[in-house]
C-alpha cells in the first residue's frame, strides 16, 4: 500500500513569507504528525493530530499551526517565514494514539527560507 | 519519559553483525524500547520495538538486559545500505508526541 506523502518535496520561499505543506497518510492511519529537523537541532516534535484535533503540540511558536481533514490528511502553515525555519519538515503516521506500534514517516518537504 | 545514552559514531564491515548499545538506566516498568534509523536526507525509519522480551524481526534484533537499563540492536549481516544514523528511545507509547529523537548513533558501513 502507498506510504506517507508529502508534498511539495522542496521549496524556497523568502522571509517573511507563509507556507503550507501538505501530508497524506497511510490509508487507514488516523494519526498525523509533524517534526521539524535541522542540524543543529535535531528532530523536534511539532504537533500531532488525531480525528481533526490537535492532541499535542510541541515547544514552537504559534507561527506554526496545522490541521486535520476529515480524511486524516494534514496540512502544516508557518507564518511571517524566518532564515531559522529552514529544514526538513517530516509527517508521520500511525493507526492511533497511545499504541505501541510504529510510526511511518514520509520523505519530507525540505523548506530553504532566503 | 526516560532518556537513552548512545554512542555518537560506530565502523562495521560489510557482512558483519553491527551491535548498537544503548544505554537507558532510568526506564520504567511500562516504557518501551524503540529503535528508529534515518538514511541520509530521508524520513526515518522503524526497526523494532520490545518492552522485556527479546525481539526479532526480518531487519534487526533487539536483545535487552534482564534489568532493563540497556539493550543492543543486532543487524545480523550489515550491508552498506545500513549506513545510517541509529536511533534508540524509550516511551511509554509509539506516538509522535513520546517519541524523543537524541543525537543516535551514526553507523559506518564500509567494505
Amino acid at each position: 500500500k502507498a506510504g506517507v506523502t508529502q508534498t511539495p518535496r522542496y521549496l524556497i520561499k523568502t522571509r517573511g513569507q507563509q507556507v503550507t505543506l501538505s501530508c497524506s497518510p497511510i490509508s487507514g492511519h488516523r494519526s498525523v504528525s509533524w517534526y521539524q529537523q535541522t542540524p543543529g537541532q535535531g528532530l523536534q516534535f511539532l504537533f500531532e493530530y488525531f480525528s481533526e484535533t490537535q492532541r499535542n503540540k510541541g515547544n514552537f511558536p504559534g507561527r506554526f499551526s496545522g490541521r486535520q481533514f476529515s480524511n486524516s490528511r494534514s496540512e502544516m502553515n508557518v507564518s511571517t517565514l524566518e532564515l531559522g525555519d529552514s529544514a526538513l519538515y517530516l509527517c508521520a503516521s500511525s493507526l492511533g494514539l497511545g499504541l505501541p506500534g510504529e510510526l511511518f514517516f514520509g520523505e519530507g518537504s525540505r523548506l530553504t527560507v532566503l | 519519559d526516560a532518556k537513552t545514552t548512545q554512542p555518537p559514531s560506530m565502523d562495521c564491515a560489510e557482512g558483519r553483525a553491527a551491535n548498537l548499545p544503548c544505554n537507558h538506566s532510568t526506564i520504567s516498568g511500562n516504557e518501551y524500547v524503540y529503535w528508529y534509523r534515518q538514511i541520509h536526507s530521508q524520513g526515518p525509519q522503524y526497526i523494532i520495538h520490545g518492552l522485556k522480551n527479546n525481539e526479532t524481526n526480518e531487519m534487526a534484533s533487539l536483545i535487552i538486559t534482564e534489568d532493563r537499563k540497556s539493550s543492543t540492536l543486532i543487524l545480523p549481516h550489515a550491508t552498506l545500505r545500513d549506513t545510517a544514523v541509529y536511533y534508540c528511545i524509550v516511551a511509554h507509547t509509539g506516538t509522535a508526541s513520546k517519541l524523543t529523537f537524541g543525537t543516535g548513533t551514526r553507523l559506518q558501513v564500509t567494505l
